[in-house]
């Protein structure tokens, strides 16, 4: 069965710089979500979108955006990058009527130097 | 906004024992309650969850209970195994209102 694919799978950059990591939901799920987990931490929710419209808000940066286009994959914009930042960032879909079993992709993990 | 705790942090079973954690949520509104498991740098996988309007489920080895009264659900898994050796994240949502707030994780390490 298709899952949830993410790309790229690891990615390294410098600060200040910027970086866009992709999400591809499985088939016909209508909602997707960013998580980022930094070592040894619990899965911080970001942002999630359903049918394309942005529905929920979390602990997204100002400097963090993103978007759910018409093929219902989602990317995620980091700007102005900081070594904070490094992370796994997940993605994770689910479908609605299906009440929240949301199914995470492998994550990509973006390390700033 | 929800906030889940986890308790122990970290657990260390003899293998074929008992394993328990326990989750506390604030949102009285929290209707759904998956249990997730995580081996180092792989993604949550679920492994079981219970919907408010059950108290316990089972499958297999693994079982969860809630308490709605108490705000209070938990992890059980019997006859351990090496195999089970991972973080464990439980975590409350309100279904149609998607996202998942985690508890902070239990470590869970199997002693053969």
């Amino acid at each position: 069965a298709a899952g949830v694919i993410q790309s790229p799978r690891h990615l390294i950059k410098e600060k200040r710089e910027t970086a866009t990591l992709k999400c591809y939901p499985i088939p016909r799920h209508d909602t997707v979500y960013w998580y980022q987990q930094g070592p040894g931490q619990d899965p911080q929710f970001l942002i999630s979108f359903y049918e394309k419209m942005q529905s929920d808000k979390g602990s997204i940066p100002d400097r963090f955006s993103a978007q759910q286009f018409s093929d219902y994959h989602s990317e995620l914009n980091m700007s102005s990058l900081e070594l904070g930042d490094s992370a796994l960032y997940f993605c994770a879909s689910s479908l609605r009527s299906g009440a929240n079993v949301l199914t995470f992709g492998a994550g990509s993990r973006l390390t700033v130097l | 906004g929800e906030n889940v705790e986890q308790h122990p942090s970290t657990l260390s079973v003899q293998e074929g024992d008992s394993a328990v954690i326990k989750c506390t949520y604030s949102d009285s509104a929290s209707n759904y309650f998956p249990w997730y498991k995580q081996e180092l740098g792989k993604r949550p996988q679920l492994i079981i969850d219970i919907r408010s309007n059950v108290g316990e489920k089972k499958d297999q080895r693994i079982a969860v209970t809630l308490n709605k009264t108490a705000k209070h659900f938990s992890l059980h898994i019997t006859e351990t195994q090496p195999e089970d050796s991972a973080v464990y994240f439980c975590a409350a949502s309100i279904v149609g209102n998607e996202k998942l707030t985690f508890g902070t994780g239990t470590r869970l390490t199997i002693i053969p």
